[in-house]
């Protein structure tokens, strides 16, 4: 099946920093992507959908200024957390539209 | 407002034990229903859908699942479950006119070998 991979798989940073993650289909096109917050022991939590050239559509509650989103190409869309605390820890998982939706292995950020 | 959820966060069994997992969804108008397998350590990986046509839906590894619309249910089934079916098992919900899943909590079966 189609395979979609996450930069970086984990990541610590400092609180106030900002950290960028990377979600990218290897072997197909999407022009839409999502990203998801899973938190311990709980389901995936959709933030956000980002379609490719336009801007993204944040689901509600969700800060865009927080949870910066671009998608420049049809194989890439990137997640940034900026100024970073550590309410902000969690497990972030992509997936990519193609014939189905298919999931990224997720980067758990840890803010400390 | 759309929902789904599923009745059991923790499932332990022992292998050769049938396995069924709960899944009530509420949506306006038409849906599509997904099961979702997460294996420790791996990514999410689609076991079924249900789009239309037969509501009995035969998914990868000797899932099934029923669609039955009067219930608003997505059962997940499998008569005989190996010890290598310990997971997350998540259920999904989405607009047959959209793109956006909607999860349920998950369910974490763990199979006693």
């Amino acid at each position: 099946g189609a395979v979609v991979s996450q930069h970086p798989s984990r990541v610590i940073c400092k609180s106030g920093t900002s950290v960028k993650i990377e979600c990218r289909s290897l072997d197909f096109q999407a022009t839409t992507m999502f990203w998801y917050r899973q938190f311990p022991k709980q389901s995936l939590m959709l933030m956000a959908t980002s379609n490719e050239g336009s801007k993204a559509t944040y689901e509600q509650g969700v800060e865009k200024d927080k949870f910066l989103i671009n998608h420049a190409s049809l194989t890439l869309s990137t997640l940034t957390v900026t100024s970073a605390h550590p309410e902000d820890s969690s497990f972030y998982i992509c997936s990519a539209l193609g014939q189905e939706q298919f999931f990224g292995p997720g980067t758990r950020l840890t803010v400390l | 407002a759309q929902s789904v959820s599923q009745h059991n966060h923790h499932v332990i069994l022992s292998e050769a034990a049938s396995l069924e997992l709960g899944c009530n969804y509420s949506y306006g108008g038409t849906v599509n229903l997904f099961w979702y397998v997460q294996y420790p350590g791996q990514h999410l990986q689609l076991l079924l859908k249900y789009f239309s046509g037969d509501p009995l839906v035969k998914g990868i590894k000797g899932f099934e699942a029923e669609f039955i619309k009067s219930k608003f249910s997505f059962n997940l089934r499998k008569p005989s479950v190996q010890w290598s079916d310990t997971a997350e098992y998540f259920c999904a919900a989405r607009g047959a006119a959209g793109n956006k899943l909607t999860f349920g909590g998950g369910t974490r079966v763990l199979v006693k070998p």
